[in-house]
């Protein structure tokens, strides 16, 4: 079984920090990587998606790749108390099928 | 601005109904998907298609069948709703090429088998 693997939180940090996630996947096949964010009741929405092993960045949020380790993460600079979501982790192995993880429930305290 | 609709927002069903969810795209798409989402589940894929009449099961297709017609419309249908299909239905469509593109959901469908 393909799996993403995330903690599913709560993971609090205050306002003006660094939010960290993390993200395992079991399929070395596994070529790009995604970040969806899901307000309450709401659907997922892409914040960053990634390829390449190493660092993207797009405004305060960074993605991190290691296919070595098999590890995606994604950090949030100076979070807000709008950040406060779940983060959903996604991998795709080049097929039509993108496996997604369980989310990591983020609170960002005002 | 891209779109995907789902046609209800919330739906109240009888054990052993059949149940259609409907699904619009105005994306030219070639792929569409359903999902249903469960509390420390994350998504499970039911079915996708990547093409017109095209399907392929997902991880849970029991229980399930789809239909697409038409590029822009992907069906979700359960045969004979039971209690343990009670869950939020997503719908989200991508382009084929380049592959690995993201996807875009519709605002959902909470269903509940009573």
């Amino acid at each position: 079984q393909k799996e993403v693997e995330q903690n599913s939180g709560p993971l609090s940090v205050p306002e003006g920090a660094i939010a960290s996630l993390n993200c395992t996947y079991s399929d070395r096949g596994s070529q790009s990587f995604f970040w969806y964010r899901q307000y309450s009741g709401k659907s997922p929405e892409l914040i960053m998606f990634i390829y390449s092993n190493g660092d993207k960045e797009d405004g305060r949020f960074t993605a991190q790749l290691n296919k070595a380790s098999q590890y995606v993460s994604l950090l949030i600079r100076d979070s807000q108390p709008s950040d406060s979501a779940t983060y959903l982790c996604a991998a795709n192995t080049g097929g039509f099928k993108t496996i997604f993880g369980a989310g990591t429930r983020l609170f960002v305290k005002a | 601005d891209v779109k995907v609709t789902q046609s209800s927002r919330y739906l109240v069903k009888r054990t052993g109904e059949k149940v259609f969810l409907e699904c619009v795209q105005d994306m030219d798409h070639e792929n569409m998907f359903w999902y249903r989402q469960d509390p420390g589940l994350g998504l499970r894929l039911i079915y996708f298609s990547y093409d017109v009449k095209m399907k392929e099961k997902g991880d849970i297709p029991e229980g399930y069948s789809v239909s697409r017609e038409k590029k822009e419309r992907f069906s979700l249908i359960l045969e004979s709703a039971s209690t343990n299909q009670t869950s939020m239905y997503l719908c989200a469509s991508s382009r084929r090429f380049p592959m690995n593109t993201e996807a875009f959901f519709g605002q959902g469908t909470r269903l509940t088998v009573v």
